[in-house]
């Protein structure tokens, strides 16, 4: 079956901790995304790549980083200097060009302990 | 001003009839808008896309676009208690040779039985 896949879907994290999540897509697409959900809010861009070993800061990077080295995979830390890392954060796929459409992952919901 | 605005909600209407769900957007150069379907706890799931002025039908989903008012909307006919989801909308700003697609916060639908 093609499509993206998240895991864990749920992942908590202690004071001080880098914690890692895990994006994967078998769709053949050439740009990744990676946004933060938090409730009342809409998705929020943090990074985003259009093709491998590039990537681009989206508009609430800070406190994130990310890698892009297969076109498969797209993993997100979060690091301990995003303060307020709670929120479901949802990974997304698109061939690339314009007029692109996006497909979302299942998501992981990230806790603080 | 937001770049993408929606009602929150939440919008009701009974079972059968027709949900009108609307969203208006900013920048008058964008070309590609969306709308997702939100099951809460889960992640966006595509309903429609629209790229051109007029409507655009999907079954029981319509998209209606007009960029001259900035304003596109999805109609839902017959609607079922299993359409009562959050509904988010999409609009694509194209930057050199990189797209950002803007979410606004979403709609609450929920259709009564």
């Amino acid at each position: 079956d093609g499509g993206i896949t998240q895991s864990p879907k749920y992942l908590f994290r202690k004071e001080g901790q880098n914690v890692t999540l895990s994006c994967e897509q078998n769709l053949n697409h050439d740009a990744m995304y990676w946004y933060r959900q938090d409730p009342g809010q809409g998705l929020r861009l943090i990074y985003y790549s259009q093709i491998v070993n590039d990537f681009q800061k989206g508009d609430i990077a800070e406190g994130y980083s990310v890698s892009r080295e297969k076109k498969e995979s797209f993993p997100l830390t979060v690091t301990s200097a995003q303060k307020n890392p709670t929120a479901f954060y949802l990974c997304a796929s698109s061939s690339g060009g314009h007029q692109e459409t996006q497909y979302f992952g299942p998501g992981t919901r990230l806790l603080v302990l | 001003q937001k770049e993408v605005e929606q009602n929150s909600g939440p919008l009701s209407v009974p079972e059968g009839a027709i949900a009108s769900l609307n969203c208006t957007y900013s920048d008058r150069g964008s070309q590609s808008f969306f709308w997702y379907r939100q099951y809460s706890g889960k992640s966006p799931e595509l309903i429609m896309f629209i790229y051109s002025n007029g409507d655009k039908e999907d079954g029981r989903f319509t998209a209606q676009l007009n960029k001259a008012s900035q304003y596109v909307s999805l109609l839902i006919r017959d609607s079922q208690p299993s359409d009562s989801a959050t509904y988010l909308c999409a609009v694509t700003l194209y930057g050199g040779a990189t797209n950002k697609l803007i979410f606004g916060t979403g709609t609450l639908l929920a259709v009564q039985p």
